[in-house]
């Protein structure tokens, strides 16, 4: 597609849930990211691939999160046992190898946890 | 480690006047990139102007230009021209320039300014 995609675009669970999202990058991009965007606290970063792999995890809160890429293309982010502190937008981010520096993002999804 | 502070959570301007958005940031690194990032409602990021650590001439952009200030570890945003559709959040962001020339790894960013463009 001509750019990042993510789906859903909103998502209402309830707490104890386990949730997927799911970001399709641009074509050709290697180096995908995802980020956090909660209420007044800016975007955090949670994890960074290479390619299927992940040489950058620090950013996941808890080991309830947990993302894999496969193909070198698609990428879902996991949520298990949702907390309402999940509650938040999550962005994904995209460019092409580690030579060109501008990430280019989703619309993102709103997860809302009751 | 690397921070971003933005010290003005909402501005306002009119139709058509000048604003400026501070951002400071703090690094160890002496190579990086600086980046403004624009979020409309709709959520979408879109990327406004770039600045690399290592140019001393500041990034323009149309009506956005930047202030890059190395020494006082300064980013501010210079909107000419206030337009309606420039009503946005704006994020500051960093970026750790990797030993080869590109990216290495995640941006940082400020916690946003909210800007407001009035008619």
């Amino acid at each position: 597609g001509a750019g990042v995609s993510q789906s859903p675009s909103n998502k209402v669970t309830e707490k104890g849930k386990d949730v997927e999202l799911r970001c399709d990058p641009i074509s050709g991009h290697t180096a995908l990211y995802w980020y956090r965007q909660s209420l007044g606290q800016g975007l955090e970063f949670l994890i960074y691939f290479q390619g299927n792999s992940a040489p950058d995890k620090s950013g996941l809160p808890s080991d309830r999160f947990s993302a894999e890429r496969t193909g070198g293309s698609v990428s879902t982010l996991t949520i298990q046992r949702t907390q309402q502190e999940d509650s938040a937008v999550y962005l994904c981010a995209t460019h092409k190898g580690a030579s060109y520096n501008e990430q280019f993002f989703g619309p993102g999804t709103r997860l809302t946890v009751l | 480690a690397q921070t971003v502070t933005q010290s003005q959570p909402e501005m306002s301007v009119q139709e058509a006047e000048t604003v400026t958005l501070s951002c400071t940031y703090d690094t160890s690194e002496s190579n990086y990139y600086l980046f403004w990032y624009k979020q409309p409602p709709s959520r979408q990021m879109i990327l406004v102007i770039r600045q690399e650590a290592y140019k001393q001439q500041n990034a323009t952009e149309n009506r956005f230009s930047v202030n890059f200030q190395k020494a006082a570890k300064s980013f501010s945003l210079k909107i000419s021209d206030s337009q309606l559709g420039d009503t946005a959040m704006y994020f500051c962001a960093f970026m750790k320039q990797s030993n080869y020339g590109g990216s290495q790894g995640n941006l940082i960013f400020g916690k946003g300014t909210k800007l407001s463009v009035k008619p």
